[in-house]
């Protein structure tokens, strides 16, 4: 069956560096645009950025734009999210999310993983 | 940028009642809207996609409809199971709107 796991959340330090993993499973991983979508503690869904299915077109929120790096390796079926210059309000549980559809996909989220914890805090 | 509004915020209902959740958008997105329901703890779950098409293992009491920048959710007869947090989201820039909070009266 399809699933995804996160892994590499934890507690970080204002301004330090921090790498989520995705990995995949069940599925042709290299044929589906993946995404990454975070909750804030008590809040609502805030998408993060996407990739495509090939890895060559990715796109940010405003957000995390110029400080998050998505990126995949589908030779390993694994997602990433790079997460640079980080700030108390990126606290949130990370979801990767498989697109709907193949390819160029369809814009939703047809699969989730179960979250990884970041909390930025000193 | 398009806007999603949900409304109401919170909706208590019993089992048993007809549930109608709303969700608005700042300009139109002809049909491109889906709807996500999350339990406490869980990752969120598509329901319905491209505004009226139930998802895989979605039960019937769930339809939704709705085009342009006006949608709706209907839960046609709450079971327990279906008190949980209810988002929608548009593609176009894959922005979510704020929730609606399905609770037991």
């Amino acid at each position: 069956q399809v699933q995804l796991v996160e892994s590499g959340g934890g507690v970080v330090q204002p301004g330090r560096s921090l790498r989520l993993s995705c990995a995949a499973s069940g599925f042709t991983f290299s044929a589906y645009a993946i995404h990454w979508v975070r909750q804030a503690p008590g809040k609502g869904l805030e998408w993060v950025a996407v990739i495509s299915y090939d890895g060559n077109n990715q796109y940010y929120a405003d957000s995390v734009k110029g400080r998050f790096t998505i990126s995949r390796d589908n030779s390993k079926n694994k997602l990433y999210l790079q997460m640079h210059s980080l700030r108390a309000d990126d606290t949130a549980v990370y979801y990767c999310a498989r697109d709907f559809d193949v390819y160029d996909g369809s814009g939703y989220f047809g699969k989730w993983g179960q979250g990884t914890l970041v909390t930025v805090s000193s | 940028e398009i806007v999603l509004t949900q409304s109401p915020a919170t909706l208590s209902l019993s089992p048993g009642e007809r549930a109608t959740l709303s969700c608005r958008a700042s300009q139109s997105i002809n049909n491109y809207l889906a709807w996500y329901q999350q339990k406490p703890g869980q990752a969120p779950r598509l329901l319905i996609y491209d505004a009226s098409n139930r998802a895989t293992g979605i039960p019937a009491r769930f339809s939704g409809s709705g085009s342009g920048t006006d949608f709706t959710l209907t839960i046609s007869s709450l079971e327990p199971e279906d008190f949980a947090l209810y988002y929608c989201q548009q593609r176009s820039n894959w922005l979510f709107g704020q929730g609606t909070r399905l609770e037991i009266k």
